[in-house]
């Protein structure tokens, strides 16, 4: 399977904890996305990498949200100090785009579901 | 900032019936993206519109892009059950960039 893939599916953790998910876009894919979306909404754009460059970043993540994309590969979604209102499913997708800017179609993944208790 | 507004939230439609769906902007989009979500999957691509006026055909689908280029519209002819799922459609909050806004979407059920 090349398509995008997301570690755990299922993540199920206590008010208070940290929780981080990976994931692992199409091979030859440059740009990287992580949306949060919960039931009845579309995606939330949460933050955007171009390689391993974080190049955009939405407001709704908070300094307890923090992303890598080390080598310009798999990515790494972390929340800390979870709350309840972080429950939720945070989809990682990819594309490939030359340049800067300009919108290309994106390839998600199944998602993480986070549950906090 | 930003909104993108998609009407109707839901619509039931009998097997073979045409469906719409429409997506506006309270800002001139640089281009629009459509994406189909099947219940308990994720969103997947559709096409994206970049031209003022354009109009794309997908099978039994349709795109448009308006001419101010604030809204857009997905028409589904004679709906078949695999149409079931939400549909979205998504812009970038600036131009050309890859902050995507997605609507709420529409949820299509189809009753065979």
């Amino acid at each position: 399977d090349t398509g995008v893939s997301q570690n755990p599916r299922h993540k199920i953790t206590k008010r208070g904890q940290n929780v981080t998910f990976r994931c692992d876009p199409i091979s030859e894919h440059n740009r990287l996305y992580w949306y949060r979306q919960t039931l009845g909404q579309g995606p939330e754009f949460l933050t955007y990498f171009q390689n391993e460059a974080q190049l955009e970043k939405s407001r709704l993540l908070s300094d307890r949200f923090s992303a890598e994309r080390p080598k310009g590969s798999f990515s790494t979604l972390e929340i800390q100090r979870t709350e309840q209102g972080d429950s939720a499913m945070y989809l990682c997708a990819s594309s490939y785009g030359t340049g800067a800017g300009g919108s290309y179609e994106q390839y998600f993944g199944p998602g993480t579901r986070l549950t906090v208790t | 900032g930003q909104q993108v507004m998609q009407i109707p939230q839901y619509q039931h439609v009998q097997e073979g019936e045409d469906f719409t769906t429409y997506c506006n902007s309270s800002t001139t989009l640089s281009n629009i993206q459509w994406y189909k979500q099947r219940p308990g999957g994720h969103p997947v691509f559709l096409i994206q519109l970049v031209k003022s006026g354009e109009v794309k055909k997908q099978k039994r689908l349709t795109f448009q892009f308006g001419e101010a280029k604030k809204n857009s519209s997905l028409h589904i002819t004679a709906t078949q059950t695999t149409d079931v799922g939400t549909y979205f459609c998504a812009g970038p909050r600036r131009p050309n960039n890859n902050d995507m806004r997605f609507g709420a979407g529409t949820r299509l059920t189809v009753k065979p």
